[in-house]
Formats: structure tokens, C-alpha cells, sequence
């Protein structure tokens, strides 16, 4: 079975500092995601990724297949960013995933 | 855009009472999931239906069953519900392996 590890689980920095959030896994997988939780409880998927890197206004998602490791960095952070980082991978025909325990980010103004 | 609805926000049942969370997306995604979220053990998939009718235990599905009668409705069902069961519920939906869409979520309380 798929384990997957977030580090830190906790991250507090100044608004405008660079972010950056690690996922690791133990085996091959087709496809690793980066989902959001705001307080309150709602998810979104912020991005859904196989190899290289995505970038969506100030977040990047990167992917090293051979290390078995995922990056969310985000840039000029601001306080709307605290949210809970979610971390999730999947498998080819499989819709199932595989969650890590997220990595709570406060950011402060 | 997808909508996934979660019938309730918070919920307050006492030991012993069956309860029945509801959860309807609009989008005709072929897949639905319950999972529940614990502080420290992140999301835990519960049940997970890929079709009507059709359902597939997940990881805890102890203390739970679940319907899916119609396409867009999927139910989890605390059988007779006790504390441990008190939780954050999250219905999500995905068509094929395309990424899941998540309701609001369910804070359930078992006194």
C-alpha cells in the first residue's frame, strides 16, 4: 500500500515569503494531487499532475518521478493562502486515492 | 461547474440513533466516495460507489453502510451511531480518474 508523507505539518511565515510544502511517497504512482482545505471544511483540487511542473497563478506544483517526490511552492504569499495543504496520489485505472495528513499553513500579514 | 451538496453542515445525533448523511452532485460523474477527516489521520475513504447500485468498501467502512439508488445521490448510513464515529464526513465525485470534487463537508457530533 501506497504511504504518503507531508512535511512540515505545520508552517507559519510572513506574508510575501516563499512556500514550500513536500510530499513523499513509497511506490510508483500515475498521478499526484495538491488539494486546498479552507477552515470550514470545503476542497478543491488545485492541481493534478503526472510528471515535470503546473503552475497556476502564484503556485507551482513540481514532480520528480524517480524520487518519488512532490513540491507546492507558493510565491508572494499572502494571508488568504492559510489553508490546510493536502497532498494525494493515485493510481491508473484506479479513481481511489491515497492522502497524506496535510500541512497546515498560516500566513501572517 | 461541479456542484457536490452535503445535506447538512453540522449534525448533533445522540448513541444508538441510525443517521443518514446525504450527499447529490449534479455533474453525472460516474464516481462517488465518503471519506472522514480526523485530526492527525487526514482523509480515510469509507465507501466508494462507481456506479448505481454498485459500492466498494473502503478503508474503514466498519460501523457504516451506504446507497446509491440514483446516479447523482450517494448515502452513508451510521448504522447505530456511537462516539467514535463523531467526525468531519466529506462526499466527494470524479468522472473516470479525472480529480474528485468535494462538498462543504458534514461536522458530525455522536453525544
Amino acid at each position: 500500500k501506497n504511504e504518503v508523507e507531508q512535511s512540515p505539518q505545520n508552517l507559519t511565515a510572513q506574508e510575501g515569503e516563499f512556500i514550500t510544502i513536500n510530499c513523499s511517497y513509497s511506490v510508483g504512482i500515475s498521478a499526484l494531487h495538491w488539494l486546498q482545505q479552507h477552515p470550514g471544511g470545503g476542497i478543491v483540487s488545485l492541481f493534478m499532475l503526472s510528471s515535470g511542473k503546473k503552475k497556476h497563478g502564484r503556485l507551482i506544483a513540481t514532480i520528480n518521478i524517480q524520487e518519488k517526490h512532490s513540491s507546492l511552492h507558493i510565491t508572494a504569499s499572502h494571508p488568504r493562502d492559510s489553508a490546510v495543504y493536502i497532498c494525494a496520489t493515485s493510481n491508473f485505472g484506479n479513481e481511489k486515492l491515497t492522502f497524506g495528513t496535510g500541512t497546515r499553513l498560516t500566513i501572517i500579514p | 461547474d461541479v456542484k457536490v451538496t452535503q445535506s447538512s453542515r453540522y449534525l448533533v445525533k445522540r448513541t444508538g440513533e441510525k443517521v443518514f448523511l446525504e450527499c447529490v452532485q449534479d455533474m453525472d460523474h460516474e464516481n462517488m466516495f465518503w471519506y472522514r477527516q480526523d485530526p492527525g489521520l487526514g482523509l480515510r475513504l469509507i465507501y466508494f460507489s462507481y456506479d448505481v447500485k454498485m459500492k466498494e468498501k473502503g478503508d474503514i467502512p466498519e460501523g457504516y453502510s451506504v446507497s446509491r439508488e440514483k446516479k447523482e445521490r450517494f448515502s452513508l448510513i451510521l448504522e447505530s451511531a456511537s462516539t467514535n464515529q463523531t467526525s468531519m464526513y466529506l462526499c466527494a465525485s470524479s468522472q473516470g480518474v479525472q480529480p474528485q470534487h468535494f462538498g462543504d463537508g458534514t461536522r458530525l457530533s455522536i453525544l
